[in-house]
């Protein structure tokens, strides 16, 4: 079992959908990080949770940690946000453990 | 400051030849990832520095990767007689050391694609 699990992998919407992807771990963490990459390879850091709830835009990510799980959620989404969503646990040292990543997909 | 910069970019290379990535992260960060993706998967942690101390290494870092940062700001990630099985992403990122207060936003390189042929 990996360490960090997300559903699904492949995703594919129409634009203006209501998006959410999941992501579980398996062990604690000091933080849940959720960043974007596109194509030729570029990661962006989208959110870092500890607890609750953050918004950025059209971006939402919760966090459970008793259930250690997250979410990330995409309102209105458009074609723009076509890109491998990873979720990623952060332990000792900052150092980051990445899930498989969820291929996101919106067509106009 | 411009962010992450990795150098190459790009590298195609023939089996059993050494090759060197650098990174130059952003200026204030004291903390320096280096990390490898291959084509579908998350990338993985292969080591990181605290200024010039190598903190922690993966047990993917075998005996034929060395990564250092002589001065507590660009590293050097080489690998050498380099396997088809290196052929990957390595991705380079920084941050600062996280305080009480302040978060720790990783920022990544754009990446450098090695191709072993």
């Amino acid at each position: 079992k990996n360490e960090v699990e997300q559903s699904p992998q492949n995703l594919t919407a129409q634009e203006g959908e209501f998006i959410t992807i999941n992501c579980s771990y398996s062990v604690g963490i000091s933080a849940l990080h959720w960043l974007q990459q596109h194509p030729g390879g570029g990661i962006v850091s989208l959110f870092m949770l500890s607890s609750g709830k953050k918004k950025h835009g059209r971006l939402i990510a919760t966090i459970n940690i008793q259930e250690k799980h997250s979410s990330l959620h995409i309102t209105a989404s458009h074609p723009r946000d076509s890109a491998v969503y990873i979720c990623a646990k952060e332990t000792s040292g900052s150092r980051l453990t990445f899930g498989e990543g969820t291929q996101l997909t919106v067509n106009p | 400051d411009t962010g992450v910069s990795q150098n190459p970019r790009h590298k195609i290379t023939k089996r059993g030849q050494n090759v060197t990535f650098r990174c130059d992260p952003i200026s204030e960060h004291n903390r320096l990832y280096w990390y490898r993706q291959t084509l579908g998967q998350g990338p993985e942690f292969l080591t990181y520095f605290q200024n010039e101390a190598q903190l922690e290494k993966s047990r993917l870092l075998s005996d034929r990767f060395s990564a250092e940062r002589p001065k507590g700001s660009f590293s050097t990630l080489e690998i050498q007689r380099t396997e088809q099985g290196d052929s990957a992403m390595y991705l380079c990122a920084s941050s600062l050391r996280p305080g009480r207060i302040s978060g720790n936003t990783i920022y990544f390189g754009e990446g450098s694609w090695l191709t072993v042929v």
